[in-house]
């Protein structure tokens, strides 16, 4: 139980488009999503939370009209990185999260990841 | 702001021996989680340990445990019976409670590239 996919794994895109990652749990429904931001050998930044049915909360410094974030249902959350630039190339992960029976706890499960790579 | 620190970016060792990886945080909080996640080349995320900051038994499971000290902030992994699937990147990370009700954040350090050799 608790897997969360991402879709695509992988994309390539042209400097100026638009790219969509989708964030899925598929066997539990998610209270909160997060989204990650990894560049190589280093460590994961968060970039936004997003709570089913508001807007996302976005970390300092993350540009909200760039990275567009919809949660529309408990399963479900996508990142939609607009205008791309090569700047933007990196591993997005997301992670979801669930009330574990620690009710103090929200345990986060991450997904595989998506490699963004802007030309 | 919490800080989390990990000091030794690469470390390894000999298949079936014991090694320690180090972390320290920094935070005013008084209720809070530490984590040990796995990052292998897959670079799929995999929870390795917890443990609750109100509890002094220090956590365990199988082969990894933890040594935490809360007063010194400091959290640190042992992996007994190194095997090479341990091969991985290790994140240790801190949880508090978002300012969103019911919801939470991690906050990661550097991370340690461990490489368990044959």
């Amino acid at each position: 139980g608790a897997v969360v996919s991402q879709h695509p794994s992988r994309v390539i895109c042209k400097s100026g488009t638009s790219v969509k990652i989708e964030c899925r749990s598929l066997d539990f429904q998610a209270t909160t999503m997060f989204w990650y931001r990894q560049f190589p050998k280093q460590s994961l930044m968060l970039m936004a939370t997003s709570n089913e049915g508001s807007k996302a909360t976005y970390e300092q410094g993350v540009e909200k009209d760039k990275f567009l974030i919809n949660h529309a249902s408990l399963t479900l959350s996508t990142l939609t990185v607009t205008s791309a630039h090569p700047e933007d190339s990196s591993f997005y992960i997301c992670s979801a999260s669930t009330l574990s029976r620690d009710p103090t706890y929200n345990e986060q499960f991450f997904g595989p990841g998506t490699r963004l790579t802007v030309l | 702001a919490q800080t989390v620190t990990q000091s030794q970016p690469e470390m390894s060792v000999q298949e079936a021996e014991t090694v320690t990886l180090s972390c320290t945080y920094d935070t005013s909080e008084s209720n809070y989680y530490l984590f040990w996640y796995k990052q292998p080349p897959s670079r799929q995320m995999i929870l390795v340990i917890r443990q609750e900051a109100y509890k002094q038994q220090n956590a365990t499971e199988n082969r990894f445990s933890v040594n935490f000290q809360k007063a010194a902030k400091s959290f640190s992994l042992k992996i007994s019976d190194s095997q090479l699937g341990d091969t991985a990147m290790y994140f240790c990370a801190f949880m508090k409670p978002h300012s969103g009700a019911g919801s939470y954040q991690l906050t990661f350090g550097k991370g340690t590239k461990l490489s368990v050799i044959p």
